[in-house]
């Protein structure tokens, strides 16, 4: 079955950059969508397609994806960015969905 | 307003059944492919279920293949999983989606004896 890596944890001191990354075979093929998700809620979507921003979420989110590996970063992290971070893309047919295993954000 | 509404979750005995509705409005449903992704007590996110936008197409995590059927309600804008021969381990938050943007607060079902 296809997987999508990351890290456990990363942490950071706020204003610093945060940067999480996703490895996968299939990346350099498939685009990689990233999640947001605060204790209790449901998942936000922070960026699509590799490297866009939905409307609503702050210009410090950005993404980029090079090779086998996405990479979502956090530019002047604060506080309230504190959250488990997802990535998420399919297979290499497109038919099976895949989340990576999280990454959670400390921030302090 | 995007509104997806999840209900039919609960306690079930291992073995047991439960079926899972996810009312969708604010969007055109119809068009659009819809998942069941569920989160585990204190886990990670994990992709269970997709239908097409009509219905014909449906695939499944391995984890659940068999045992699991999605279906949809394009005159109602409702999204279905049947839950069969359930196990402790299909203890989860079942999230109803339209991937990637739009996704519901979820529903807990609790395999337990």
């Amino acid at each position: 079955s296809y997987e999508l890596t990351q890290a456990p944890s990363v942490s950071v001191s706020p204003g610093q950059t945060a940067r999480i990354t996703c490895s996968g075979e299939t990346l350099p093929r498939r685009y990689a969508y990233w999640y947001q998700q605060k204790s209790g809620q449901a998942p936000v979507l922070v960026i699509y397609e590799d490297s866009k921003r939905p409307s609503g979420i702050p210009e410090r989110f950005s993404g980029s994806s090079s090779g086998t590996m996405a990479t979502l970063t956090i530019s002047g992290a604060q506080v309230e960015d504190e959250a488990d971070y997802y990535c998420y893309s399919t297979d290499s047919s497109g038919d099976l969905q895949v989340f990576g295993g999280g990454t959670k954000l400390t921030v302090l | 307003e995007v509104q997806l509404v999840e209900s039919g979750g609960g306690l079930v005995q291992p073995g047991g059944s439960l079926r899972l509705s996810c009312a969708a409005s604010g969007f055109t449903f119809f068009s659009n492919w819809m998942y069941w992704v569920r989160q585990a007590p204190g886990k990670g996110l994990v992709w269970v279920s997709r239908i097409n936008s009509d219905g014909r197409s449906t695939t499944y995590a391995d984890s659940v293949k068999g045992r699991f059927t999605i279906s949809r309600d394009n005159a109602k804008n409702t999204l279905y999983l049947q839950m069969n021969s359930l196990r402790v381990e299909d203890t989860a938050v079942y999230y109803c989606a339209s991937l990637p943007d739009y996704w519901g607060q979820g529903t807990l079902v609790t395999v337990s004896s």
